[in-house]
């Protein structure tokens, strides 16, 4: 079973539009982490934002915030007015405690955003 | 603060050959992880390292495919008789041992593989 389920493959908006990503993951641990990294058309995954499972608190840096529910077990992120550098790969992901004893990242499959001019 | 470096960057090989790929994580992390991406997919977990010790595989690293990490500093993937569906994106990443990290993974920009 998907532990982190990226629902949405791609999602295509207008510049200025606002757009949500949702996320939804599957634990049993009390204790985990969620990130958002973006990956651009040059590859590299970039580390957007981290979440603990102790902290509920809704986050917003400039124009994204993220919406993080342990009732849904949903951490869904959204850019307000997006523009086309926005346009990327967005991937969630869950960091639980293995079977050693390490926490190591869970990717979803991604979402694909474009934003158009 | 030098990021996470990988090389080569790109690779074609021919089906049958070993290719072996380096990773150079940031300076003070002590944590390496290597993934491998295909087109349309997330990356996925192959092995794990503290320090030089390996402490994670996951059950796509086939007996084909061997880490290391030496000295606890940079880390090489080689894979052996290469197969086509091994063409994808070698991604590593490394982290610090601080707790307030949250284990917040850093990647570097992949090492693509084809082979043909």
């Amino acid at each position: 079973a998907q532990k982190v389920t990226q629902a949405q493959t791609e999602i295509s908006v207008v510049e200025k539009e606002d757009v949500t990503l949702d996320c939804v993951y599957e634990t049993r641990d009390t204790t985990y982490y969620l990130f958002w990294y973006k990956q651009p058309p040059s590859g590299e995954l970039v580390f957007l934002i981290r979440r603990n499972s102790f902290d509920e608190q809704n986050e917003i840096s400039g124009r994204y915030s993220w919406n993080f529910q342990k009732s849904t077990s949903s951490f869904n992120f959204t850019i307000t007015a997006s523009q086309v550098v926005d346009s990327a790969v967005y991937f969630c992901a869950l960091s639980e405690s293995s079977s050693g004893g390490s926490y190591i990242p869970t990717f979803g499959r991604g979402t694909s955003l474009i934003v158009h001019p | 603060d030098t990021g996470v470096s990988q090389n080569p960057r790109h690779k074609i090989t021919k089906r049958g050959q070993n290719v072996t790929f380096r990773c150079d994580p940031i300076s003070e992390h002590n944590r390496l992880y290597w993934y491998r991406q295909t087109l349309g997919q997330g990356p996925e977990f192959l092995t794990y390292f503290q320090n030089e010790a390996q402490l994670e595989k996951s059950r796509l690293l086939s007996d084909r495919f061997s880490a290391e990490r030496p000295k606890g500093s940079f880390s090489t993937l080689e894979i052996q008789r290469t197969e086509q569906g091994d063409s994808a994106m070698y991604l590593c990443a490394s982290s610090s041992r601080d707790r307030g990290s949250g284990n917040t993974i850093y990647f570097g920009e992949g090492s693509w593989l084809t082979v043909v």
